[in-house]
């Protein structure tokens, strides 16, 4: 089944220690987004990439970055967690900008 | 600019009752709308989505929505609660047009069904 997948499901870092979380799809969709998602939130979108085109929200920490190596895997990279960054980090695609967003199982980080 | 309220964080049905959870939107130029659903320590799962045609839309397990312009909503039924049901929902509005991306979610209705 085509899908959406991310590794791991649970990652724990230590406060200040670099982290990558991996995603990757099998819908050979154009477009792929990082979404954080804290506790009782709404999903709130970090970045996303449409083709190679790196798109950073305004209001994104630089603390947070994102490479796409092919189409069909996207990292997102903290490179100081806090513990404020602790939460559900949810991959999605969609095949172009304005199509139906299709999203990953998540990846939840803990912060020690 | 585009937002969604969902009425009530928090909503309680009998198994076997009427499902029904609210979203109203604004939106600056016609949107299209969505409904996901979240189970515990899951990602988003699309349950079904406006963009434009049939103003009801049917979903995937027994949900439905219908779009009311006049009234900028689109609320989620289903007619008989499931145990199965028990989730978090989300409605999401984007604003159609080429090149739009940007996916507002409202703030999640957590759904109980008592047995």
């Amino acid at each position: 089944d085509a899908m959406v997948i991310q590794n791991p499901r649970y990652q724990v870092t230590q406060f200040g220690k670099p982290v990558t979380l991996s995603c990757s799809q099998t819908l050979n969709h154009n477009v792929m987004y990082w979404y954080q998602q804290k506790s009782s939130q709404a999903p709130k979108l970090l970045f996303h990439y449409y083709d190679k085109d790196f798109n950073n929200e305004a209001d994104t920490p630089d603390n947070f970055q994102s490479r796409r190596p092919n189409t069909s895997f996207c990292f997102l990279d903290i490179r100081s967690p806090g513990l404020g960054d602790a939460a559900m980090y949810l991959c999605a695609t969609s095949r172009d900008r304005e199509e139906t967003q299709y999203f990953g199982p998540g990846t939840r980080l803990l912060v020690l | 600019a585009q937002s969604v309220t969902q009425l009530g964080s928090h909503v309680s049905v009998s198994e076997g009752a009427l499902v029904l959870l609210r979203c109203n939107y604004s939106s600056s130029v016609p949107p299209y709308l969505f409904w996901y659903v979240q189970y515990p320590n899951q990602g988003l799962q699309l349950l079904l989505k406006y963009t434009s045609a049939a103003t009801l839309v049917k979903g995937i397990n027994g949900f439905e929505a219908e779009f009311k312009k006049s009234e900028t909503s689109f609320h989620l039924t289903k007619p008989s609660a499931h145990m199965s049901d028990a989730a978090e929902y989300f409605c999401a509005v984007t604003p159609s047009g080429a090149g739009s991306y940007q996916l507002t979610f409202g703030k999640g209705t957590k759904l109980s069904v008592i047995p």
